[in-house]
């Protein structure tokens, strides 16, 4: 069975400050893990994804994530934040070879003040 | 071009009634699949498909049913609507080997 914890249903930063949005899984198996970035009445859209190799992974619009195994963590930050990034975050993780989906966390709304 | 594309983006009707959700992809992905996003925008697998096998989870209602015709479509039959079936829901694609998930725009189902 797999899992993921995403920290803070809602998440509010300064515009130019340090997005941080955090995810915990936990996976019987290596899990290949995602974030991606649903805006307003629109689809989800990938930002970003780890599944082998380097940990530190590098996705669209600055956002960056590192996967540390230790800490069953995939947190997914940004070095100063844009009006534009307010959406909700998902963090997903697919242990299962593809076919069984993705699971979901439950999700982070990034509010971004001015 | 759209990568995945669902019809109709809303959908409003009464209960009991039976209702079809088409998604078609064409990036030539060989697994299809359908997700949940209920109002507090939890997103919950319902099916996945290739052309190998149907893959259910088990918390779906016999009541929905997903329809392949091709390799590039799975539509979601739903009978017998109930209130609890208003959602959003989301057809995506992936590849075989390849890691990541294409998602439709979502079809927005309220059942009144």
């Amino acid at each position: 069975a797999q899992s993921v914890t995403q920290l803070g249903s809602h998440v509010s930063v300064s515009e130019g400050a340090l997005v941080l949005l955090r995810c915990n899984y936990s996976s019987s198996v290596p899990p290949y893990l995602f974030w991606y970035v649903q805006y307003p009445n629109q689809g989800l859209q990938l930002l970003l994804k780890y599944t082998t190799g380097a940990t530190l992974v590098k996705g669209i619009n600055g956002f960056e994530a590192e996967f540390k195994k230790s800490e069953t963590s995939f947190h997914l930050t940004k070095p100063s934040a844009h009006m534009s990034d307010a959406a909700e975050y998902f963090c997903a993780v697919d242990s299962g070879g593809g076919a069984d989906g993705l699971t979901f966390g439950k999700g982070t709304h990034l509010i971004i003040q001015p | 071009d759209t990568a995945v594309s669902q019809t109709p983006k809303y959908l409003v009707t009464q209960m009991g009634n039976d209702k079809s959700i088409k998604c078609e992809q064409n990036l030539g992905h060989d697994t299809m699949y359908w997700y949940k996003q209920d109002s507090k925008k939890f997103l919950k697998i319902m099916f996945s498909y290739n052309n190998k096998e149907l893959i259910i989870n088990e918390t779906v209602p016999n009541r929905f049913s997903p329809k392949s015709p091709d390799k590039a479509h799975l539509n979601l039959h739903i009978n017998s609507l109930e209130l609890g079936d208003s959602a959003v829901y989301f057809c995506a694609s992936s590849q075989e080997g390849a890691w990541g998930q294409f998602f439709g725009p979502g079809t927005r189902l309220t059942v009144l």
